[in-house]
């Protein structure tokens, strides 16, 4: 099983809004990620999680805010955002951080930002 | 530096042979990817290949792998309208210092009747 399920698959929010995304892997993985993809693009890292601490943070601006409860969630919570955040969310999962292992990614979150 | 390079489309007759390519720039990276994003979905691992490796098959997946010339190549043979999607190359630098994809552009492969 290599499976990474993301929630909800839509979001439509307003500016002035919070609301969260979530992520669940529950292939023994210690390292979880949150990418961005806009439209026609490939995907772009924003933050690692390497054994429940935040590793890495590709300079997210603060109104995307990580987090992860335990070894299976990965959460991105979200507030104040601006219409050009609307994009494809993508969480993925790996083993560990470390380089050469395979990183497997969720289904996505369409987040659209009015 | 780290770059990855691919053409941006390819059309393709259904049944023929698919051959999608890329050329990356970091000779540290241990594993070389595929993944495959159909219309509206996130990213599927198609298939990957260790980099002391010349080929790899999988089904109608071979994956050849030029180390000299950093050059990757995804071919799907009898391709269908199935495979009709978007293709992206990733390589893996080991002098990232974490686990870092640099993926890039993306093939989006039309499969016509």
């Amino acid at each position: 099983d290599t499976e990474v399920t993301q929630t909800p698959k839509h979001l439509v929010m307003g500016m002035t809004n919070k609301k969260s995304l979530k992520c669940e892997q529950h292939m023994g993985h210690r390292a979880m990620y949150w990418y961005k993809q806009k439209a026609k693009k490939p995907p772009e890292l924003m933050f690692v999680y390497s054994y429940e601490k935040l590793s890495i943070n590709e300079s997210v601006p603060s109104r995307f805010s990580p987090e992860c409860p335990n070894s299976s969630l990965l959460n991105l919570h979200l507030h104040a955002l601006q219409p050009e955040d609307s994009a494809l969310y993508l969480c993925a999962s790996s083993q560990t951080s470390d380089s050469g292992n395979t990183i497997y990614f969720g289904e996505g979150s369409w987040l659209t930002v009015v | 530096g780290e770059d990855v390079e691919q053409s941006l489309f390819l059309s393709v007759r259904e049944g023929d042979s698919s051959v999608i390519n890329c050329t990356y720039t970091d000779s540290s990276s241990t594993y070389l990817y595929w993944y495959k994003q159909e219309p509206g979905a996130g990213l599927q691992l198609l298939t990957y290949i260790f980099s002391n490796m010349d080929m790899k098959q999988d089904q109608r997946l071979t994956v050849l792998l030029n180390k000299k010339d950093k050059h990757l190549s995804l071919r799907i043979a009898d391709t269908q309208t199935g495979d009709s999607a978007i293709y992206f190359c990733a390589e893996s630098p080991f002098s990232g210092g974490y686990n870092k994809l640099i993926f890039g552009a993306g093939t989006r492969l039309a499969v016509h009747p």
